[in-house]
């Protein structure tokens, strides 16, 4: 199985709260996880990325959390801002980067 | 900084017509994408390419078609469009290093009527 399944497909927050999304993956040949974000009218970019052997990853207010036993990684945002209001995408690489994306959620932070 | 651009950004349609989705990269990236976003977001994989003259068909089947003649260059061809072709089509780019890393276009909207 190739999906990556994300949650929730929306999310509201409090400026200045944490935001949390999470993803879950049945392939075990995926070896990158990344996440991108997306701004109305853009492209996904790249904002953070894990791979499976590493269990958090940290940059800024944003951190990867990986476990790799439960299949399972989650994206959290601390300190929330309303310009962090955008769709966001985990994916699962596998494959010479073929992406695998999931569902995406659309987080909206509240001033 | 990737700069992949992508023409049109908008496009509206009647059906039956032949529609070309134009893609372009100056990073000379040999490894191109083409994915299918849902309105509901989601993104899918229709084609992509590792190099000149290489193109496979991507996870999602799509009536669409691609072509990569230059390195820069990866159009994507409907030869018939019909209303279920209505969808954001993205254009993505990555380096041959192997980060995993894609650079995606602005994407082009497409309304078939």
């Amino acid at each position: 199985q190739q999906q990556v399944k994300q949650s929730p497909q929306s999310l509201i927050v409090q400026k200045g709260g944490i935001s949390i999304i999470n993803c879950a993956y049945e392939n075990t040949a995926f070896d990158y996880f990344p996440w991108y974000q997306q701004f109305p009218g853009k492209g996904p970019a790249l904002l953070i990325a894990i791979r499976p052997d590493v269990s958090e990853k940290k940059e800024g207010r944003f951190t990867i959390s990986f476990n790799k036993s439960a299949k399972q990684f989650s994206l959290h945002i601390m300190d929330s801002q309303p310009g962090d209001s955008a769709t966001y995408f985990c994916a699962g690489r596998w494959g010479a980067q073929k992406l695998v994306f999931g569902q995406g959620t659309r987080l909206t932070i509240n001033p | 900084e990737a700069d992949i651009y992508q023409t049109p950004r908008y496009l509206v349609i009647g059906t039956g017509k032949k529609i070309t989705l134009e893609c372009s990269q100056t990073m000379g990236h040999d490894k191109m994408y083409w994915y299918q976003q849902d309105p509901g977001m989601e993104l899918h994989l229709i084609h992509y390419s590792y190099g000149v003259n290489s193109t496979e068909k991507g996870d999602l089947s799509s009536e669409s078609t691609v072509s990569r003649i230059r390195t820069e260059h990866f159009p994507l061809t409907l030869e018939s469009a019909r209303p279920s072709h209505t969808s954001q089509y993205l254009c993505a780019s990555s380096r041959p290093q192997n980060t995993g890393e894609l650079f995606f276009g602005e994407g082009s909207r497409l309304t078939v009527l």
